[in-house]
């Protein structure tokens, strides 16, 4: 159980292109989705929080016209990153946690999408 | 905000040996303290949890001890085999409804055969 899919694994666009990323979650529901960003040899930086039904929380420097979140429902998520630049190649992931156990704060995380902009 | 640091950033350990990964965190009411293991490309993967509410827990060769007073918890990995290679995070988690994980820096563990 607990098993949370992104698609795709790995993206390579042009610079100014539009890339989107999917996060669901397949043996149950997540009430909060978390996008994360991981350069080369470093440590996982939240990037935003997700919650159906909700606007997205971004962490501060996260610009959220670039990256776009939309949590439409209780097992997926999708993070947009617009008008991508080669400073946005990064290995993004997601997480999520379950939200019909009320005493877990357990996260499980995605596969990751590598995005590489040429 | 929280702020979690991690030691060391490497560790080589002879197979068989013993690997400590220290970490401290800043904000007393940190609550929930995970730690991940995350191979190269790969998704991090859970291996071991503990709650302000208990000091130690254990699990096979994998053990993490809490110290509340010192604001700093530590994994253990006894025994350490090949397969132990890899990066580890630690994280903290404020709770309260602040459902936020805040990562350590990583540690590489390298297990020499």
């Amino acid at each position: 159980g607990a098993v949370v899919s992104q698609h795709p694994s790995w993206v390579i666009c042009k610079s100014g292109t539009s890339v989107k990323i999917e996060c669901r979650s397949l043996d149950f529901q997540a009430t909060t989705m978390f996008w994360y960003r991981q350069f080369p040899k470093q440590s996982l930086m939240l990037m935003a929080t997700s919650n159906e039904g909700s606007k997205a929380t971004y962490e501060q420097g996260v610009e959220k016209d670039k990256f776009l979140i939309n949590h439409a429902s209780l097992t997926l998520s999708t993070l947009t990153v617009t008008s991508a630049h080669p400073e946005d190649s990064s290995f993004y992931i997601c997480s999520a946690r379950d939200g019909q156990v009320a005493s877990t704060d357990t996260q499980y995380f995605g596969p990751g999408t590598r995005l590489t902009v040429l | 905000g929280e702020n979690v640091e991690q030691h060391p950033s490497t560790l080589s350990v002879q197979e068989g040996d013993s690997a400590v990964i220290k970490c401290t965190y800043s904000d007393s009411a940190s609550n929930y303290f995970p730690w991940y293991k995350q191979e190269l490309g790969k998704r991090p993967q859970l291996i071991i949890d503990i709650r302000s509410n208990v000091g130690e827990k254990k699990d096979q060769r994998i053990a993490v001890t809490l110290n509340k007073t010192a604001k700093h918890f530590s994994l253990h990995i006894t025994e350490t085999q090949p397969e132990d290679s890899a990066v580890y995070f630690c994280a903290a988690l404020l709770g309260f409804g602040n459902e936020k994980l805040t990562f350590g820096t990583g540690t590489r563990l390298t297990i020499i055969p």
